[in-house]
């Protein structure tokens, strides 16, 4: 199982919004609504942004929200802020019942 | 709250074996499917191997596949991953985490992790 695609980096000016995408195949992604997404800042575990493609958990500002299209997933970050800096990794259920994660994307508020 | 503590970590030689536990508390150990993900240095995040709930269901990453198995003891609330065969490859940080989800298939509670360094 390859790993879904993500860009390198993307990068934001406090208050703008940036969106990072996750692409992948029919046998993940665009098979199943079961994309999540992870924020991992440096030396601390992963935490839960988005699950099952759109849903927040408690607690997770709303400036975050995911969306999906055919095999692509998306994570947006409206209203930039400095503590959005980050890595942030999607992940997909896949066809195989296991679970695959992108390769990550380093966020970087100008 | 939730807690998931992992230990077993260590500095091993290609080709020998290690085991890993996490140690779970807060919750119904039984009511979850739970899994291992790892992180090598300064790399993204790698999916290892899931076990659910019911403990009959098993499936790992095609890079584990065949040299590690997961295992729970739910009378004692952990996970285990043996690990075999191991190679400079498998250099990382192992998180436990716990699954859920219809597939089990988003995590919400991570441990802090494990370093397993393979190294002659």
């Amino acid at each position: 199982q390859s790993a879904l695609t993500q860009p390198a980096s993307v990068s934001g000016s406090p208050g703008q919004s940036i969106t990072i995408s996750c692409t992948g195949t029919s046998s993940d992604v665009g098979g199943y609504n079961f994309v999540s997404w992870y924020q991992q800042h440096p030396g601390k575990a992963p935490k839960l942004m988005i699950y099952d493609v759109s849903n927040r958990p408690s607690g997770v500002s709303n400036r975050f929200s995911g969306s999906k299209s055919g095999n692509t997933a998306s994570l947006t970050i409206s209203g930039l802020q400095a503590e959005d800096e980050a890595d942030y990794f999607c992940s997909s259920y896949t066809s195989s019942n296991t679970l695959v994660f992108g390769g990550g994307t380093k966020m970087t508020v100008l | 709250q939730v807690q998931l503590v992992e230990s077993g970590g260590g500095v091993v030689q290609p080709g020998r074996s290690l085991r890993l536990s996490c140690v779970a508390s807060g919750f119904t150990f039984t009511n979850y499917g739970m899994h291992w993900v790892r992180q090598a240095p300064g790399k993204g995040l790698e999916w290892v191997a899931v076990m659910w709930s019911d403990g009959t269901n098993k499936y790992y990453a095609g890079s584990v596949k065949d040299r590690f198995t997961i295992s729970r003891d739910n009378s004692k609330n952990t996970l285990y991953l043996q690990m075999n065969s191991l190679r400079a490859e498998d250099t990382a940080l192992y998180y436990c985490a716990r699954g859920q989800g219809g597939y089990y298939n988003w995590f919400e509670s991570w441990g802090q992790g494990t370093q397993v360094t393979v190294s002659s």
